[in-house]
């Protein structure tokens, strides 16, 4: 069974600076995708970005961006120019794509506090 | 698009009650999940439908929870009788296949308190 581990269950960044949430998974697969969501305090769950895995791009959004590395079984998050809007719980999750699962695995999170 | 709604939003029951909660999938979405989240334990699938047929529901946790999906618009999560460890907040999800990436949307969640 697919895991997926968020070391950092706090982080901290001060207003405009740039933070990087790691994420780490494990799988036997070589098709999957990746994804990062957001929960804000009002509990919403908010999709960040994605990553298929068959692709050496990373994938941005904004001033989001990842750095997936498939060897490595690793899918960081870096948020730049950090707002007071990006404190929240981030959450990487793993969606196979064998087996005709839809299932989503999710990290424990990580909590991330943005200073003024 | 309303998104995926929840009803209700907190629930507070005592010991014993039956509890039930409610969901509304965004239209045309053929996929339906339920996600139990705990401090302990994070975001567990609890159960997935597709097509308004549970597919995989080895995230039940027991007898107690019973999940339905009537209709492509509706689906409801049943817990009887409730205990003060199923107090947490469940999330009602959705998403198609005929979308790319298989992004899952999630409703508000329902914050649940058994007394």
């Amino acid at each position: 069974a697919q895991t997926v581990t968020q070391s950092q269950p706090e982080m901290s960044v001060q207003e405009a600076e740039t933070v990087t949430l790691s994420c780490t998974y494990d799988t036997s697969e070589s098709d999957y995708y990746l994804f990062w969501y957001k929960q804000p305090p009002s509990r919403q769950m908010i999709l960040v970005i994605r990553q298929e895995a068959y692709k050496q791009q990373n994938a941005t959004e904004n001033r989001f961006s990842v750095n997936f590395q498939k060897a490595a079984k690793s899918f960081s998050l870096k948020i730049s120019d950090s707002q007071l809007g990006d404190a929240a719980m981030y959450f990487c999750a793993y969606r196979s794509l064998q087996g005709g699962s839809e299932k989503l695995v999710f990290g424990k999170g990580t909590k991330l506090t943005v200073n003024p | 698009d309303a998104g995926v709604i929840q009803s209700p939003r907190h629930e507070v029951t005592e010991m014993g009650q039956e509890v039930t909660l409610r969901c509304k999938p965004i239209s045309g979405h053929d996929y339906l999940f339920w996600y139990r989240q705990t401090m302990m334990r994070g975001l567990e699938l609890l159960i997935y439908f597709n097509n308004n047929v549970p597919i995989d529901d080895s995230g039940m946790p027991e007898d107690r929870f019973s999940a339905k999906m009537p209709n492509a618009s509706f689906s409801t999560l049943k817990i009887q009788p409730s205990e003060p460890r199923d107090s947490a907040v469940y999330f009602c999800a959705s998403n198609s296949d005929l979308g790319s990436f298989y992004e899952q949307y999630f409703g508000p969640g329902t914050r649940l308190t058994v007394t």
